[in-house]
């Protein structure tokens, strides 16, 4: 099926430092969304980007979408041992609710 | 308000058995998509059903179906199971008219085993 490629596909970090991951695309998207699942849960969302260009931030979470429309990046600054859990880019299309994701990047915070 | 209730939460099945799951939206929300998790695959959308009809469909056989009664509550079916169909099975429901970001809600998922 369709997937977004999201990168790196791990990441282990001390507590404390940033972490940066992105999401590429050979098509467009109208909307932009990064999701955050725990085990055993369903994704929450974290942040949702609806313009090319925009950057939003949600705490210590910022999150923009590419002006091309086909790629965007999440930045955790200043991580803590909460953030542990895999983090996936979403894009949708318009296409009513059917939402295409990246294959996640799961991300260990060494406290 | 009450988020999206899937249920069950872990089924183990045979292969060849079907399977039914259900998935109850947030009150008032009318559209309910169904996608599939592995660690292979990842997070495949299966299909959306708004207003009791099916909106958009996945890449997925003929195998896996879905309806959605009036009251928006909705239920998927795998025929003839497969081991291959071993996941967690997610749906997500939606308030038509809303941003599809922070409108449309996950519920915890159906873990699915099948041997």
């Amino acid at each position: 099926g369709q997937q977004l490629n999201q990168s790196p596909q791990s990441m282990f970090i001390q507590e404390g430092e940033d972490v940066s991951m992105n999401c590429t695309s050979s098509s467009i998207f109208n909307t932009w969304l990064w999701y955050k699942q725990d085990p055993g849960e369903g994704p929450v969302l974290l942040i949702a980007l609806y313009k090319a260009g925009e950057l939003t931030s949600n705490g210590r979470l910022t999150a923009q979408f590419g002006i091309t429309r086909k790629d965007s990046f999440l930045n955790i600054s200043a991580s803590i041992p909460s953030d542990v859990g895999i983090y996936f880019c979403a894009g949708h299309s318009g296409q009513g609710g059917k939402l295409i994701f990246g294959q996640g990047t799961e991300l260990s915070v060494k406290p | 308000k009450a988020g999206v209730t899937q249920t069950p939460r872990y089924l183990i099945k045979t292969r060849g058995q079907q399977v039914t799951l259900s998935c109850s939206p947030i009150s008032g929300h009318r559209s309910v998509s169904w996608y599939q998790q592995t660690p292979g695959q990842g997070l495949q959308f299966l299909f959306e059903y708004f207003s009791e009809t099916q909106r958009n469909k996945g890449n997925f056989p003929g195998r896996f179906s879905g309806r959605q009664f009036s009251n928006s509550r909705s239920e998927m079916n795998v025929s003839t199971l497969e081991l291959g169909d071993s996941a967690l099975y997610l749906c997500a429901s939606s308030l038509l008219g809303q941003g599809i970001g922070y409108g449309y809600t996950f519920g915890s998922g159906t873990r699915l085993t099948v041997v």
